[in-house]
C-alpha cells in the first residue's frame, strides 16, 4: 500500500541534477513531497493535486502523471543544503484522509 | 507562529509498560495525524483526528490509540509495549487535513527495553 520510491539513495556533486520518483498502485488524489534532514522534522516541499494544481516552493519542481499514478521530484543545480531524505506522501481516492508515505530517498550532495 | 510541539522528546520504557505521547498543533489547525517512523519502513500512518473525531486509522494493533481534545491537542497511547514499538513517533498538523500541507513536530523517540 505504500508508494514505491526510487532510487533509494543517490549521491550528487554540487550543481548536478537529480530526479526522485514515486509510484502508487492506487488512484491518487494528491501527492506530497517532504524533505527530512537528520534529526529534524520533515519539511513540506510540494503538493500536486489531481487535475494539475500544484503548490510549493519556487525552487522545487515536480510532476504528477495521473494516468500512471506516478510523481517525480526534480532537483536542479543541487546545493549542499539539498541533502536529506525525501519522502513522497500520497492521498488515495479510496481512503481519503490517510497518508501513505514511501520509504524515502536518501540524497547526499557533496562538494 | 509557534510550530508543532511534541512531548516528551525522548523516553525509555520497558516491555509491558504503557506510554502516552502529546502533540500540540499549530494554532488554528484542526487536523492532527500521527506517524511511526522506523529505519527502512519510512513513515507509517497511525491515525488522523479532526475536531476530536478519528477520521482514519492505519494498520496498527489496538494497543495503539489516540484522542484529540477540544483545543486540538492530541495524545497517543501505546499499551503493553513491545520491543518493536521502538521508533520515532511524529505528529503533524494541518488546517483541515485534506490536501493540505502537513507541519510536522520533531517527534518523540521511544526506546523499549
Amino acid at each position: 500500500q505504500q508508494p514505491v520510491q526510487s532510487p533509494q539513495a543517490v549521491i550528487l556533486r554540487e550543481g548536478e541534477d537529480a530526479v526522485i520518483n514515486c509510484s502508487s498502485s492506487k488512484a491518487l488524489y494528491s501527492v506530497h513531497w517532504y524533505r527530512q534532514k537528520h534529526g529534524e522534522a520533515p519539511v513540506f516541499l510540494m503538493i500536486l493535486l489531481k487535475g494539475g494544481e500544484q503548490k510549493g516552493h519556487e525552487k522545487i519542481s515536480a510532476s504528477f502523471n495521473e494516468k500512471k499514478q506516478q510523481s517525480s521530484l526534480y532537483l536542479t543545480a543541487s546545493q549542499l543544503s539539498y541533502s536529506g531524505t525525501y519522502f513522497c506522501g500520497t492521498e488515495r481516492i479510496d481512503t481519503g484522509n490517510q497518508f501513505y508515505f514511501g520509504t524515502g530517498t536518501s540524497l547526499t550532495v557533496i562538494p | 507562529k509557534a510550530g508543532v510541539t511534541q512531548t516528551p522528546r525522548y523516553l525509555i520504557k520497558t516491555r509491558g509498560q504503557q506510554v502516552t505521547l502529546s502533540c500540540s498543533p499549530i494554532s488554528g489547525h484542526r487536523s492532527v495525524s500521527w506517524y511511526q517512523q522506523t529505519p527502512g519502513q519510512g513513515l507509517q500512518f497511525l491515525f488522523e483526528y479532526f475536531s476530536e473525531t478519528q477520521r482514519n486509522k492505519g494498520n496498527f494493533p489496538g494497543r495503539f490509540s489516540g484522542r484529540q481534545f477540544s483545543n486540538s491537542r492530541s495524545e497517543m497511547n501505546v499499551s503493553t509495549l513491545e520491543l518493536g514499538d521502538s521508533a520515532l513517533y511524529l505528529c503533524a498538523s494541518s488546517l483541515y487535513g485534506e490536501t493540505g500541507e502537513l507541519f510536522f513536530g520533531e517527534g518523540s523517540r521511544l526506546t523499549v527495553l
